[in-house]
């Protein structure tokens, strides 16, 4: 077995704010994910990356960036944090792009 | 994008054995069934996922349609612990990454 960990739990930021969440995983799995759920909505794909180094773009990566500085880790930047703004982000790994995905608890950010 | 149909709501009491429908009429020859559950405050739970054979594991067994274009997750003897949003998901549509959630069915169970 393996833990995923986020860390912030909880965010608060500034409208205009450069905002970094970060993600562990030690299941050693190549494929980190990064997902954005809105309050009763299902999730969408920011950025994954399939292995150290590696970023390939989702849905919704405009306003991110992303880092998977070794293996065990991928951080999300978001790059001007939007007034109001509230939302759950998820970090999944994997071992690879085809395989089950395993969630972390997630990060909530409100934007004030 | 959702490819799958699910009840919004599904009400149980514990001790129960659960039956969670989910229909994919389209479901393509290369997709998994995937179900996750989440509960607020938590990230998705990945309960078990099959191609073509019913599958079980600790927490479900798979029940999936010889056609394949539905499939029933059902909950032994479900306790509290079990109330959660239920997702279907049909994972790898076309080689992608991403995982598709919809609606979900929302388990209650009641002591």
């Amino acid at each position: 077995g393996g833990i995923i960990t986020q860390t912030p739990k909880f965010l608060i930021g500034q409208e205009g704010q450069k905002l970094t969440l970060k993600c562990q995983q030690n299941f050693n799995h190549d494929t980190m994910y990064w997902y954005r759920q809105d309050s009763g909505k299902g999730l969408r794909l920011i950025y994954y990356s399939i292995t150290e180094n590696d970023l390939q773009k989702g849905d919704l990566s405009e306003g991110y960036d992303a880092s998977r500085e070794k293996k065990s880790s991928f951080s999300l930047t978001v790059t001007s944090a939007q007034k109001n703004e509230m939302a759950v982000f998820l970090c999944a790994s994997s071992t690879g792009v085809q395989d089950t995905q395993y969630f972390g608890p997630g990060t909530r950010l409100l934007v004030l | 994008d959702a490819k799958t149909t699910q009840p919004d709501s599904m009400e149980s009491t514990e001790g129960e054995t659960v039956h969670l429908p989910c229909s994919h009429a389209t479901i393509s020859g290369n997709e998994y069934i995937y179900w996750y559950r989440q509960v607020p405050l938590q990230g998705p739970e990945y309960v078990t996922h099959g191609l073509q054979q019913n599958t079980t594991n600790s927490m479900a067994f798979l029940a999936i349609a010889s056609d394949r274009k539905s499939s029933t997750l059902i909950l032994p003897h479900v306790s509290l612990r079990d109330a959660a949003v239920y997702h279907c998901i049909l994972s790898h549509q076309g080689g992608s990454a991403k995982l598709i959630f919809g609606e979900g069915t929302k388990l209650t169970v009641s002591s």
